[in-house]
């Protein structure tokens, strides 16, 4: 157990619609990562927050967006679903944003889309 | 980062130590080396990183060459459930990009 909770485990929607997927880190992180996993594409980086603001961007797309609370969870909102936003998404975090800091994972949230 | 280049796929023997090696012959001296292995679609493990130094855990060993140019990680007593795909990744520490970029890792396969 990683101690980074993602919620929910499963999602299965249809094309056009909006979800939200939650990740709750590791107590006493502050950085949060989001990671998205899909066959042909291998984990790619989406976004990174530390401590409530935005520290990095990867290859998110504009549909999507984040946040990271005050209770430090944060958020991956995805909009205007297509059928190739079906993937694994994941959840890290670490202590704070340094290389040195090893990142730890959630157990991810499968999207389905029909 | 640093490209690394790891084998697509090994086999090691229940009970036998598990060498995967892996290639980062363009590593700069601030950049550190992490594994990471997925079982199967579960969330990536950590496993170790290092900087220049031998690191060792209660997973496993990192030996990292004096030149740095290479790494092996060491799964001293492989168990069936060590089965996985294992990421070498090379990591930054300065700068603003903070996130780890995964390659295609090597698939252990952990025989009985």
């Amino acid at each position: 157990d990683s101690g980074v909770t993602q919620t929910p485990k499963h999602l299965i929607t249809a094309t056009g619609q909006r979800v939200t997927l939650r990740c709750s880190p590791r107590s006493g992180d502050l950085s949060v990562y989001w990671y998205q996993q899909s066959l042909d594409q291998g984990l790619q980086f989406l976004i990174q927050y530390y401590n409530g603001e935005e520290r990095a961007k990867g290859n998110i797309l504009e549909r999507f967006s984040a946040q990271q609370f005050p209770d430090l969870h944060s958020e991956l909102n995805l909009s205007s679903l297509e059928l190739g936003d079906s993937a694994l998404y994941f959840c890290a975090s670490s202590v704070g944003g340094g290389a040195g800091q090893p990142q730890h994972f959630g157990d991810g949230t499968r999207l389905s889309i029909l | 980062d640093a490209k690394t280049t790891q084998p697509p796929s090994m086999d090691c023997a229940e009970g036998r130590a598990a060498n995967l090696p892996c290639n980062h012959s363009t590593i700069s001296g601030n950049e550190y080396v992490y594994w990471y292995r997925q079982i199967h679609s579960q969330g990536p493990q950590y496993i170790i990183h290092g900087l220049k130094n031998n690191e060792t855990n209660e997973m496993a060993s990192l030996i990292i060459t004096e030149d740095r140019k290479s790494s092996t990680l060491i799964l001293p007593h492989a168990t069936l459930r060590d089965t996985a795909v294992y990421y070498c990744i090379v990591r930054e520490f300065s700068g603003s990009a903070r996130q780890l970029t995964f390659g295609s890792g090597t698939q252990l396969t952990v025989l009985p």
